[in-house]
């Protein structure tokens, strides 16, 4: 079975500093992932997909990098800001078909201090 | 407004009666999805829906109900609410499978007394 961990849990940083989010996977045998964040009493708003065949997607301030074989992904913020205050999470699809589920991470909880 | 959305926002009920949660987006999506998210579990998939009148169990499907008669809509109805199904209900909705992004409600709350 999957399973998708995130460290830390929690993370506070002064505004302005480049900051790195774990994601670490069990089974390397993944079809995409997906980095998401959420507010507080919000929904999650996808911020990055990765194709298995990618290594890396960006979007503004963001970064995210695969690797399948070491089962590792990481979210690249830089130069934060306190609006980048969130929860951050991945998740994982093991598979092409909708049935194959997300398996998502706990979340690592951002604060950016100003 | 264009997007998914969630009501009630806010649910409180007792054990045993029968609770409707609403989910309805306006992108025309394929793919429907609902999730709950509990502390120390994540969010997990309840059921999904690839289609009107096609649905199929996600990992936690037991004590759910789930109907797609016209593709907008993906309620989720508790039979018989239960205290362990106090939790935040999330619906989802994507456009194709090959297309994964999710799109998320803002949830809905229910806390089951």
């Amino acid at each position: 079975k999957q399973e998708v961990t995130q460290i830390p849990a929690a993370l506070s940083v002064p505004e302005g500093e480049n900051l790195v989010l774990n994601c670490s996977f069990t089974d390397s045998a993944i079809y995409n992932l997906q980095w998401f964040r959420q507010d507080p009493g919000k929904g999650l708003t996808s911020l990055l997909l990765i194709q298995s065949s990618q290594r890396e997607q960006t979007s503004g301030r963001l970064n995210a990098s695969l690797d399948k074989s070491s089962g590792r992904s990481t979210l690249y913020i830089a130069a934060s800001q306190p609006g980048d205050s969130a929860t951050y999470l991945c998740a994982v699809k093991s598979g092409r078909n909708a049935g194959n589920m997300l398996t998502f991470g706990g979340g690592t909880r951002l604060m950016v201090k100003p | 407004d264009a997007g998914i959305t969630q009501s009630p926002r806010y649910k409180i009920t007792e054990t045993g009666r029968q609770v409707t949660l609403m989910c309805h987006q306006t992108w025309s999506h394929s793919y429907m999805f609902w999730y709950r998210q509990d502390l120390g579990h994540g969010l997990r998939l309840i059921y999904y829906s690839a289609a009107a009148d096609i649905t199929d169990k996600g990992e936690v499907p037991d004590g759910y109900v789930v109907s797609r008669s016209k593709t907008e809509n993906f309620p989720l109805t508790l039979e018989s609410a239960t205290r362990s199904q106090t939790s935040v209900y999330f619906c989802a909705s994507s456009e194709r499978e090959t297309n994964e992004k999710l799109f998320f409600g803002s949830g809905t709350q229910l806390s089951v007394l």
